[in-house]
């Protein structure tokens, strides 16, 4: 059962338009989440966070939203560019351990 | 700062054979934790290890196992290697928990050893 979704595969985006890459968990004990981005062989690397006791937080062309009692968060980058392009993964963490989701390859487009 | 490092970068391993793979913390970190990427899959867990023990593992058969040792850096070992076991093997560290510590929530991954079994 897979605690941490991503349930978009793939995305494509116009440069300059805004990415939205969205994520889904289940267990109600996680209270930190991350977004990584990977490029090919390379490890991934971190994005952004939120703890669960905020509902936004800005970094740059980078934001993300934290709905609890919907258990979702979402990575938006605006405006997109083509170096953005790599796979966006979320995580969730209960303090010690963590939860990837399976991730969502973005391709900007120029 | 010196990043967490992993080697070997690649390593090509003939079906049955045992691989070991390496990884050297950030220095500070205490945590390394050990993940799997499969072609075309995520991040599946391995292993986790905090302050020389085995904190958890994920659901992977008892032919994977590790240990880290009292630097913090930490092996995995691939016994009986079969060719689904070709990945990219992934190690991150991070500093020890602290409640309250935000910061510290985030880890920090290596570059990886991809693995071929043929």
């Amino acid at each position: 059962d897979q605690q941490v979704k991503q349930n978009s595969p793939s995305l494509s985006v116009q440069e300059g338009r805004i990415s939205i890459l969205n994520c889904d968990y289940t267990n109600s004990m996680f209270d930190y989440f991350l977004w990584y981005k990977k490029y090919p062989a390379e490890g991934p690397t971190f994005l952004i966070s939120i703890s669960s006791i905020k509902d936004k937080n800005e970094d740059g062309r980078f934001t993300v939203f934290l709905n609890k009692s919907a258990k979702h968060l979402s990575l938006h980058i605006v405006p997109s560019q083509p170096g953005d392009s790599a796979v966006y993964f979320c995580a969730a963490s209960d303090g010690q351990n963590f939860v990837f989701g399976p991730g969502t390859r973005l391709s900007v487009l120029p | 700062e010196a990043g967490v490092t992993q080697s070997p970068t690649h390593l090509i391993k003939t079906r049955g054979q045992q691989a070991t793979l390496r990884c050297s913390p950030i220095s500070g970190h205490t945590s390394v934790y050990w993940y799997q990427q499969a072609l075309g899959l995520g991040l599946q867990f391995l292993l986790w290890y905090d302050e020389g023990e085995e904190r958890n593992r994920g659901n992977f058969p008892p032919r994977f196992s590790g240990r880290q040792f009292p630097n913090y850096s930490s092996e995995l070992n691939v016994n009986a290697l079969e060719l689904e076991d070709s990945a990219l093997y992934l190690c991150a560290s991070r500093r020890k928990w602290a409640a309250g510590d935000e910061d510290n929530y985030g880890y920090t991954f290596g570059s990886g050893t991809r693995l071929t079994v043929v």
